[in-house]
């Protein structure tokens, strides 16, 4: 998926500490989502966003926040990190329109462990 | 509620065997996206349909709109398909997905 770049692969948290995933991709994409996917289970959305500086929030937005401040970039910021937070976080890009439609581009995944 | 329901949840096959998952949804999409993640892997597309049929080598989607269901298929079956399949329709602003199907093919 050379599309979206994410970074890091993995990390381990303390208790209370703060992380910021980054997403980019480089195909003018204009949604971009960041999941959560915890072990044996499907992907929950955490937060979206359609385009530079709109996001909004999925099913489990509690204790993250995002940005949208070009096309490129979608960071995931965790502020006061929780053990319930220890999950592989996938970050996806697409092309949506009327009449252009793209297959989805997911990130390489960010294996995070709160300790 | 289950907007996107897959079948089967678990899948074992032999070498060179057809394979077909099913995916029904309730949710009007602009689009139904069918992902592939290997153990402990990344999340890879497959397809992409909006009508119709797709085929990429080995691999066959196909979408009917009216009846909200699309199936994929894999064609002689090898122990590198082995991963979940996961049928994600796209809403024009979010994906609904599937709870995956798990295919293991056994050399």
């Amino acid at each position: 998926n050379a599309g979206v770049t994410q970074t890091p692969k993995f990390r381990i948290l303390k208790i209370g500490q703060s992380m910021t995933l980054q997403c980019t991709q480089d195909m003018n994409h204009n949604y971009m989502y960041w999941y959560r996917q915890d072990p044996g289970m499907g992907l929950k959305l955490i937060y979206y966003s359609v385009g530079a500086g709109i996001t909004d929030k999925g099913e489990v937005p509690n204790g993250y926040n995002v940005s949208r401040s070009t096309t490129e970039d979608f960071p995931l910021r965790l502020e006061l990190a929780a053990p319930s937070q220890t999950s592989v976080y996938f970050c996806a890009s697409i092309r949506q329109g009327l009449s252009t439609n793209t297959e989805a581009f997911f990130g390489q995944g960010t294996r995070l462990t709160v300790v | 509620k289950n907007e996107v329901e897959q079948s089967p949840q678990n899948l074992t096959a032999q070498e060179g065997e057809f394979i077909t998952i099913n995916c029904s949804y309730s949710v009007g999409i602009s689009a139904l996206h069918w992902l592939q993640q290997h153990p402990g892997g990344g999340i890879v597309s497959l397809f992409m349909l909006s009508s119709g049929k797709k085929k990429h080598g080995r691999l066959i989607a196909t979408i009917n709109i009216q009846e909200k269901h699309s199936s994929l298929h894999i064609t002689a079956s090898h122990p590198r398909d082995s991963a979940v399949y996961i049928c994600a329709p796209h809403t024009g602003n979010q994906f609904y997905f599937g709870t995956g199907t798990s295919l293991t093919v056994i050399p």
